[in-house]
């Protein structure tokens, strides 16, 4: 079982919608969890980089939000873009040893 | 530009015939990656290099080599190619591998070995 779920594996909004991407993660110790945007035929871009102290951060359009207690953590867009369309990926590092895991991502389409 | 670059984007080849997939970065990052995406799978890591001379072992290492010569290039290396090894492969590099250095990921490379 892959320490890093995503959910869900897939999403169609249309543009101007807002949506919300959930990972959850079993990581342990837990270092930090990224926010990766993978746009098609492209290698992954960060988004957001949280800490455990950290429960909200925001860039742009994007909020990230984590949970360390129940081990959770949600990417939420706000008003879509058609360029929103893309993977999201997940990753955790674990703190003992700087070890990632990566989630399988989901995949966003906006539609006009 | 600051960038992670791979060669080739794209190859198709036969089972066993040797071939290296080319990684530079021009950001006089330490730590370098490589990292192959399978549908459903997320990335894995194959190997990785925390500085020049120094590579180690990721997850799914079978059939690939690696080495760390100069700072800016990290090639993989695929021996003898089979089919199960046909994938997406991506490149990473941060300034050092410390939790909370950002990764640069490269264009990727579609790998197909028939």
């Amino acid at each position: 079982k892959n320490q890093v779920e995503q959910s869900p594996q897939s999403l169609i909004i249309l543009e101007g919608k807002n949506c919300t991407l959930q990972c959850n993660y079993t990581v342990s110790p837990f270092s930090n969890l990224r926010w990766y945007k993978q746009d098609t035929g492209r290698g992954p871009v960060s988004l957001t980089i949280m800490t455990f102290s950290e429960n909200t951060k925001s860039n742009g359009r994007y909020t990230a939000t984590l949970d360390a207690d129940t081990k959770q953590s949600s990417l939420h867009i706000t008003a879509s873009q058609l360029s929103d369309s893309a993977s999201y990926i997940c990753v955790v590092r674990n703190r003992y040893n700087n070890d990632m895991r990566f989630g399988a991502g989901t995949r966003l389409t906006v539609k006009p | 530009e600051a960038q992670v670059t791979q060669n080739p984007r794209y190859l198709i080849t036969v089972t066993g015939k040797k071939l290296t997939v080319t990684c530079s970065q021009n950001m006089n990052h330490e730590y370098m990656s490589w990292y192959r995406q399978d549908p459903g799978l997320g990335l894995r890591q194959i190997y990785y290099s925390m500085n020049v001379e120094v590579t180690d072992k990721g997850d799914v290492p079978e059939g690939y080599k690696v080495s760390r010569k100069e700072k800016r290039n990290f090639p993989l290396i695929l021996e003898s190619p089979s089919p199960n090894q046909t994938s997406l492969y991506f490149c990473a590099s941060s300034p050092e591998g410390l939790s909370k250095d950002t990764q640069y990921f490269g264009p990727g490379t579609r790998l197909t070995v028939l």
